[in-house]
This record gives C-alpha cells, sequence and structure tokens, in this order.
C-alpha cells in the first residue's frame, strides 16, 4: 500500500533558527496536505499543495511540492515558541477517498 | 458555529467490554474519518465514509465497526476484539470532492484508556 516517510522525527532549534521537515511518498500523488498539532491538541490545516513544483508561503512558512509529485517539504524561518508542536503531511492518490498521513515532525523550541 | 463535535473528551473501560465514541459534525461535509493516535506516531486511519450508508475499512480496521445512518452522525465502536484500543481518537470530515480532495476538519479527540 501508499506509504508516507517523514523525517526528521523530532527537532530541537533554538529560537530564531530555521526548521525544515521533508515528506516522501513511495506513489505519486495527486495532492499533498499538511497540519499542525499542538501538544495536547488536534491537528489543524495548514495547507494544501496540488501542483507539480508549487511552492507555496504563509509568512514564515514555505511550503513545496516535488516536480515528480511524491515528495513535499515545509520550511519555518526564524522560528518562535508559538511554532511548537508537530507537523504532519498528508497524501493523496489520484482518486483515492483517503489520504496517508506520515508519522510527524515534532519541533521543539528553545526560548 | 459549525464544527465537529467529539464524545467524550476521556473514556475509560474495562477489558472485555464494548464503547462506542461519538462524532457529529454540522459542517454538511459528505466525508468522514476515524483515526487513531498513538504517542510519538502518526495518524492511522481505522475506517473512512465518503457518503451516508457507505463506509470503507482503513489501515487498521480489526477490532473496530461505524454505521453512517446520517450524513452529520459517524459513530466509532471500539469492540473488545480490539487488541490494544487504549489510545487517542480523532474524527474528521472533509468535503471529500473530487480527486483533489478537502482539507480535513477534526474534532478534539476522545481519548481512551483501558483499564
Amino acid at each position: 500500500g501508499q506509504q508516507v516517510m517523514q523525517i526528521p522525527q523530532y527537532q530541537h532549534v533554538q529560537e530564531g533558527e530555521d526548521f525544515t521537515t521533508y515528506c516522501n511518498s513511495s506513489t505519486t500523488l495527486s495532492n499533498i496536505q499538511w497540519y499542525k498539532q499542538r501538544p495536547g491538541g488536534h491537528p489543524v490545516f495548514l495547507i494544501q499543495l496540488v501542483k507539480s513544483g508549487e511552492v507555496k508561503k504563509q509568512k514564515r512558512l514555505t511550503f513545496q511540492f516535488g516536480e515528480a509529485k511524491k515528495n513535499s517539504s515545509l520550511h519555518i524561518t526564524a522560528t518562535q515558541t508559538t511554532d511548537v508542536g508537530t507537523y504532519f503531511c498528508a497524501g493523496r492518490r489520484t482518486n483515492a477517498g483517503k489520504s496517508t498521513f506520515g508519522d510527524g515532525t515534532t519541533l521543539t523550541v528553545k526560548p | 458555529d459549525g464544527g465537529i463535535t467529539q464524545s467524550p473528551k476521556y473514556l475509560f473501560r474495562k477489558e472485555g467490554q464494548n464503547v462506542t465514541l461519538s462524532c457529529e459534525q454540522n459542517l454538511n461535509h459528505d466525508a468522514m474519518y476515524w483515526y487513531r493516535q498513538d504517542p510519538g506516531q502518526g495518524l492511522r486511519l481505522i475506517y473512512y465514509s465518503q457518503i451516508v450508508n457507505d463506509f470503507q475499512k482503513g489501515d487498521i480496521a480489526e477490532g473496530y465497526s461505524v454505521s453512517r445512518e446520517k450524513k452529520e452522525s459517524f459513530p466509532l465502536t471500539v469492540t473488545s476484539a480490539q487488541k490494544n484500543p487504549t489510545a487517542f481518537y480523532l474524527c474528521a470530515s472533509s468535503t471529500g470532492q473530487g480527486a483533489k480532495g478537502g482539507e480535513l476538519f477534526f474534532g478534539e479527540g476522545s481519548r481512551l484508556t483501558v483499564l
């Protein structure tokens, strides 16, 4: 079945440093979504990427979808303590009724 | 306010007992999903439903059952056949339209502990 691998599993950074998490799928995707889950909370949708090579920005967050539509990344510039949480990618194949989640990257930020 | 409501938030049960987790949405979404989350792990799909009166098994359906009699409701029953039911259960919904799919809206989750 479809597999979505996400690395790293954990990332500890000093406030102000950058952070990147990577997502790789074993199959070509129709779209990929990114979610953030704060400690003790539930996942919240951040963004969806659909086009090959797509790049989207949300303030300090930059999302990329690979040319082959099999990988994606989320980059945070100059992390803040409010960025703490677990970031998940979720990939969906064409005509699939469901997405497959990666295991997430948990970010901690030291003030 | 539109959203997804899960209940109960915390639930304790004894081994051998079935328990049903409630999930209700007023977003008029066609698709609904149940995920299980274990500490330090991602979300694993238990069951999903793309339309009323229809549902499909996800990756870890064994020991679970669902129903979708109404568009707004998708209850999950954790049966005694589930070997390790202690987990955080998340319900989600989406428009589920077409190949692009849709943003998943999650409830706040139900934390089940088997004593």
